[in-house]
């Protein structure tokens, strides 16, 4: 069966300008997690979803950062103004349930360089 | 703030030795996780450990949940190059939350020479 997709596979864009990511989770899970990957940081917690909404928005790093996802399906994660430490790979993961022994899935991610 | 722990972050070894990796915290975790990532793609889960104490063996690769749910250990028997790769501990849970967030240790980068 389809895994987790996201795309763009890669994203280059100027500082100051706003970026989305698309993150399409398997079919018929409800949770849903996005992550990102930098050499200095590791895997760091963005935010997740139950359905659509988002009871833990903890790992954004600051107001540029906003995510939705609607029909309990697709989400976006937008990064406005971006600057060039927004530079990371992001994860998107998806799960049946939001339970801490569910498993996720992740997706191949969406590398974003911002020059 | 929950952190893992993960050592040594880089191994370089000869195919047929043995390995282990580490990874602790000071928190108490209600499952810890471990995956393995190639380039290019995300993390591929290799086992759950649930319980304090458990081990689990998944071929030549065994893996140990501490008793007090705080650290774990990835042992790899007469590793070979295909076992070259990220592998990346993360534990779930942390704080009695309920919801499967993962907290994930800076990585292991193992690389096996023929």
């Amino acid at each position: 069966g389809a895994g987790v997709s996201q795309s763009p596979s890669n994203k280059v864009t100027e500082k100051g300008k706003d970026v989305e990511l698309r993150c399409d989770p398997i079919s018929g899970h409800t949770a849903l997690y996005w992550y990102r990957q930098s050499l200095g940081q590791g895997l760091e917690f963005l935010i997740y979803f139950q359905g659509n909404s988002a009871p833990d928005k903890s790992g954004l790093p600051s107001d540029r950062f906003s995510a939705e996802r609607t029909g309990g399906s697709v989400s976006t994660l937008t990064i406005q103004r971006t600057q060039q430490e927004d530079s990371a790979v992001y994860l998107c993961a998806s799960s049946y349930s939001t339970g801490s022994s569910y498993e996720q899935y992740f997706g191949p991610g969406t590398r974003l360089t911002v020059t | 703030t929950q952190l893992l722990e993960q050592s040594p972050q880089f191994l370089s070894i000869q195919e047929g030795e043995n390995l282990t990796v580490y990874c602790n915290s000071s928190s108490v975790f209600s499952s810890l996780q471990w995956y393995r990532q190639e380039p290019g793609e995300g993390p591929v889960l290799l086992v759950t450990v649930v319980t304090g104490g458990e081990v689990k063996k998944l071929k030549r690769l065994t893996f140990q949940f501490g008793d007090a749910r705080k650290d774990s250990s990835l042992h790899i028997t007469a590793a070979q190059p295909g076992d070259t790769g990220l592998y990346l501990c993360a534990g779930a849970g942390a704080g009695g939350t309920s919801y499967g967030k993962l907290t994930f240790g800076q990585g292991t980068i193992l690389t096996v020479h023929p």
